[in-house]
């Protein structure tokens, strides 16, 4: 099983709005992604948790808040979010930080700010 | 120069023959490098993945490394139109940063 799972799968709401976007994988692997893509781009890595510990975060702007409450949950909490940020936010999971290992995406979360 | 490069395409392939997709990357300190199929408004599937140099085959995919010269190919033969997608070149490059290029849209003719 292969499977990272992420709710909603479409997400509208306005600038003003507070909203948190989910991912979960119980695969055992102890890292955890978020990346976000416009279309006709590729992924662009935004947070990286390892160990449910932040260790990579790509100057992503303070209206992203990520949150890894254990090993299996990852979340994204949103907050005045601009137009802009409408995309496809990606999670995914690797098993751990060893060479050969890969990362699996879930299907996404459809973002669209009003 | 950019850390995963990829061209973009399109690569337009006749049905039945070899699609050949290339890669290159720019940090020497990459360990492991993957391959990754996307339809259009899909998410990533991993297609395959390689961290020694030489071949690695699976199926019809074969993914080739060779660090010294900082390339990565993937070898498609009896191309399917289902393989029609955009083809995702990603890099590890260590501590769990994965990176990827732009991507190269394949197109399999019929």
């Amino acid at each position: 099983d292969t499977e990272v799972t992420q709710t909603p799968k479409h997400l509208v709401m306005g600038m003003t709005n507070k909203k948190s976007l989910k991912c979960e994988q119980h695969m055992g692997h102890r890292a955890m992604y978020w990346y976000k893509q416009k279309a006709k781009k590729p992924p662009e890595l935004m947070f990286v948790y390892s160990y449910e510990k932040l260790s990579i975060n790509e100057s992503v702007p303070s209206r992203f808040s990520p949150e890894c409450p254990n090993s299996s949950l990852l979340n994204l909490h949103l907050h005045a979010l601009q137009p802009e940020d409408s995309a496809l936010y990606l999670c995914a999971s690797s098993q751990d930080r060893t060479q050969g290992t890969e990362a699996f995406f879930g299907q996404g979360t459809r973002l669209t700010v009003v | 120069q950019k850390e995963v490069e990829q061209n973009s395409g399109p690569l337009s392939v006749p049905e039945g023959a070899i699609a050949s997709l290339n890669c290159t990357y720019s940090d020497r300190g990459s360990q492991s490098f993957f391959w990754y199929r996307q339809y259009s408004g899909k998410s990533p599937e991993l297609i395959m993945f390689i961290y020694s140099n030489g071949d690695k085959e699976d199926g019809r995919f074969t993914a080739q490394l060779n660090k010294a010269s900082q390339y990565v190919s993937l070898l498609i033969r009896d191309s399917q139109p289902s393989d029609s997608a955009t083809y995702l070149c990603a890099v590890n490059r260590g501590a769990d940063k994965i990176i990827f290029g732009k991507g190269t849209r394949l197109h399999i003719l019929p």
